[in-house]
């Protein structure tokens, strides 16, 4: 089983929607989580960290289930320049490593 | 711009030769990982170096190896090249100790192995 796993996409959505992505972990000692945007052959770059009580940044909203170990991201209001693949991370608590999923592409049409 | 920078930005190599990809660390970062991202794929963690030491180490083989500098940057040297090296290899420094650690990436070195 992979560390984390995520639905690889492409998700295509129309300006304007709202979409969701999942992810779930499989180390129940993870101590931070993480979305990270990577543009086409470009660099990761944090999206925003994720709390247990849920936490929101304009239109991102993340969302995490400990109990569950899963780990949500919502976006509002789709944007052209939303289109990127979304990283899923989480930091293990023993060493300042990150494990990635492989990630979602997400894909805004006008 | 995230301050840090790697170099080359691109290689060819061939099978069995050896590459020394660098990095230079962001300004007040003392950590640097090094991820690699084969097509389609997430970055994988290969190790992380703090204060001049190896500070973990993931699934990646001895032929993978490194090294970080008083100054902090790192270097990453990879022998006996295979075809399945190539990748998009990223580095990220950080300030350790801190358990919401953020890690800012470099640009990357995309290495083609022939």
């Amino acid at each position: 089983r992979k560390e984390v796993e995520q639905d690889p996409g492409p998700f295509n959505v129309p300006e304007g929607a709202t979409v969701a992505f999942n992810c779930t972990y499989s180390n129940s000692a993870s101590q931070s989580f993480f979305w990270y945007r990577q543009d086409c052959r470009k660099e990761p770059k944090l999206l925003m960290s994720v709390y247990s009580s849920g936490n929101e940044d304009g239109r991102f909203t993340a969302q995490l289930n400990r109990a569950s170990q899963y780990i949500s991201l919502l976006i509002r209001d789709s944007k052209l320049s939303d289109s990127a693949t979304y990283l899923c991370v989480v930091n293990l608590a023993e060493a300042d490593k990150l494990i990635f999923g492989t990630g979602t592409r997400l894909q805004v049409f006008p | 711009e995230t301050g840090v920078t790697q170099s080359p930005t691109h290689l060819i190599k061939t099978r069995g030769q050896q590459v020394t990809l660098r990095c230079s660390s962001q300004s007040g970062h003392n950590t640097v990982s090094w991820y690699q991202q084969a097509l389609g794929q997430g970055p994988q963690f290969i190790f992380q170096y703090y204060r001049e030491e190896e500070n973990g180490r993931g699934n990646f083989p001895p032929r993978f190896s490194g090294l970080q500098f008083p100054n902090y940057s790192s270097e990453l040297n990879v022998n006996a090249l295979e075809l399945d090296d190539s990748a998009l290899y990223l580095c990220a420094s950080s300030k350790t100790g801190r358990l919401d650690n953020e890690q800012f990436f470099g640009p990357g070195t995309r290495l083609t192995v022939l």
